[in-house]
């Protein structure tokens, strides 16, 4: 089965600052990444997709990179802001039965 | 639109008990999943359905768990007996169709405690 892996630990970023959050799997290559921001008390919430033959997606503040070569994703948020601190969940499909999977997040805080 | 609906919103029983959780996905909307989420496990896929019908239930924990959508609009997930390690937040989610291109749309969740 996939195995997705994110950090674990908490990240803490400056305002103003770039944070980046990693988002690794192991086994197949899926066709579709995506990420989901997740506030406390509240459902995920999406916010980005990328295919597999997309290096890069934008939207806004936010930079998304698929390296299926090393199985990775990086997702980027520029000139951050307390506002977008949450925890970001990234979420692999395959396309079979088995649905989105999603990893466990990553909680970001961005401190004033 | 409203979103997905879910209730309740909070959940307290005793083991044992009979535990039901109710879901309305977006109208329109031709899948809806149903998640668990724990500290432990992150958001696990329970069931799935397409079009009312289940497709995959591989993880449904036990035969203790058990999930229905009689319509487009309506979706249960049934938890009976229930005992303390079914404590965790549960989520519905619906997308326009089911496919790995699709985002999803969540719920606020059911946050269930089983003392």
């Amino acid at each position: 089965s996939q195995k997705i892996e994110q950090n674990s630990e908490a990240l803490n970023i400056q305002e103003g600052k770039t944070a980046t959050l990693t988002c690794n799997y192991t086994n197949y290559s899926p066709a579709y990444l995506q990420w989901y921001r997740q506030d406390p008390g509240r459902g995920p919430v999406f916010l980005l997709l990328i295919r597999e033959n997309e290096k890069e997606k934008r939207k806004e503040r936010l930079k998304v990179t698929f390296d299926t070569t090393l199985k990775q994703s990086l997702f980027h948020i520029t000139a951050s802001q307390p506002a977008d601190s949450a925890t970001y969940l990234c979420a692999l499909d395959r396309g079979g039965a088995d649905g989105l999977t999603f990893g466990k997040g990553t909680h970001l805080i961005i401190q004033p | 639109d409203a979103g997905v609906i879910q209730s309740p919103r909070h959940e307290v029983t005793e083991m044992g008990q009979e535990v039901t959780l109710r879901c309305k996905p977006i109208s329109g909307h031709n899948s809806l999943f149903w998640y668990r989420q724990t500290m432990m496990r992150g958001l696990e896929l329970l069931i799935y359905f397409n079009n009312n019908v289940p497709i995959d239930d591989s993880g449904m924990p036990e035969d203790r768990f058990s999930a229905k959508m009689p319509n487009a609009s309506f979706s249960t997930l049934k938890i009976q007996p229930s005992e303390p390690r079914d404590s965790a937040v549960y989520f519905c989610a619906s997308s326009l169709v089911r496919a790995p291109s699709e985002k999803l749309f969540f719920g606020s969740g059911t946050q269930l405690s089983v003392l």
